[in-house]
């Protein structure tokens, strides 16, 4: 148990779509970091928030956005879904000055259809 | 450019026996940190190990081992004894040092135990 949560667990959607995926960071924790996870493949980094400013962003188009709240809980959107956005997404809660000490939540499983 | 090769996609072996995972990096840092992590089926990310640039001991948890050289960029994971339940996909995985650092991940090597 890391004390992170996400929501939802699993989401279909329909490609052309919008999805909000949600994330509760360790309380304490100001930094949250985002992955994406294809399938049969390793974690590849969105973008990063500390106190609810991006702070480092991947190799991701802007459709891919994210928000940070003060109660340590922040959200990925992504617009005009593609197939290939179907995939593991992953948040991570870091302690400050510790961004390298990451902790994972159990991720939302995206299908687009 | 920051890179984790995991050479190995799938490894498979008998109940008790050994297995070395292996993993090579790439980074300009001079400080940095390297990890492994654990993914069962379930699919949550199980944090194994973190090691620094400036510590090369190897280390010893129960049956797992972990041998960092840095003269090869290599940090490989030893499962001695294996058991069914050591089945998972084992991402390497590198971070810079500073405060705004990503996690830089391999493609996972998935190990299967067999009874």
């Amino acid at each position: 148990e890391t004390g992170v949560t996400q929501s939802p667990t699993h989401l279909i959607k329909t490609r052309g779509q919008q999805v909000t995926l949600r994330c509760s960071s360790q309380s304490g924790h100001n930094t949250v970091s985002w992955y994406q996870q294809a399938l049969g493949q390793g974690p590849q980094f969105i973008f990063q928030y500390y106190r609810e400013e991006e702070n480092g962003r991947g190799n991701f188009p802007p459709r891919f956005s994210g928000l940070q709240f003060p109660n340590y809980s922040s959200e990925l959107n992504v617009n005009a879904l593609e197939l290939d956005d179907s995939a593991l997404y992953l948040c991570a809660s870091s302690p400050d000055g510790a961004s390298y000490e990451q902790y994972f939540g159990p991720g939302t499983r995206l299908t687009v259809t | 450019a920051q890179k984790v090769t995991q050479a190995q996609t799938e490894i498979s072996v008998v109940e008790k026996e050994d297995v070395t995972l292996d993993c090579v990096y790439e980074t300009r840092d001079t400080t940095y940190y390297l990890f492994w992590y654990k993914q069962p089926p379930s699919g949550e990310l199980v944090f194994l190990i973190r090691r620094n640039s400036f510590d090369e001991q190897n280390e010893i948890s129960g049956r797992y081992s972990w041998n960092f050289q840095k003269s090869t960029s290599s940090f490989n994971f030893t499962i001695t004894a294996s058991q069914v339940v050591d089945s998972a996909v084992y991402f390497c995985a590198l971070s810079g040092y500073s405060s705004a650092s990503k996690i830089i991940f391999g493609s996972g090597t998935r190990l299967s135990i067999r009874p």
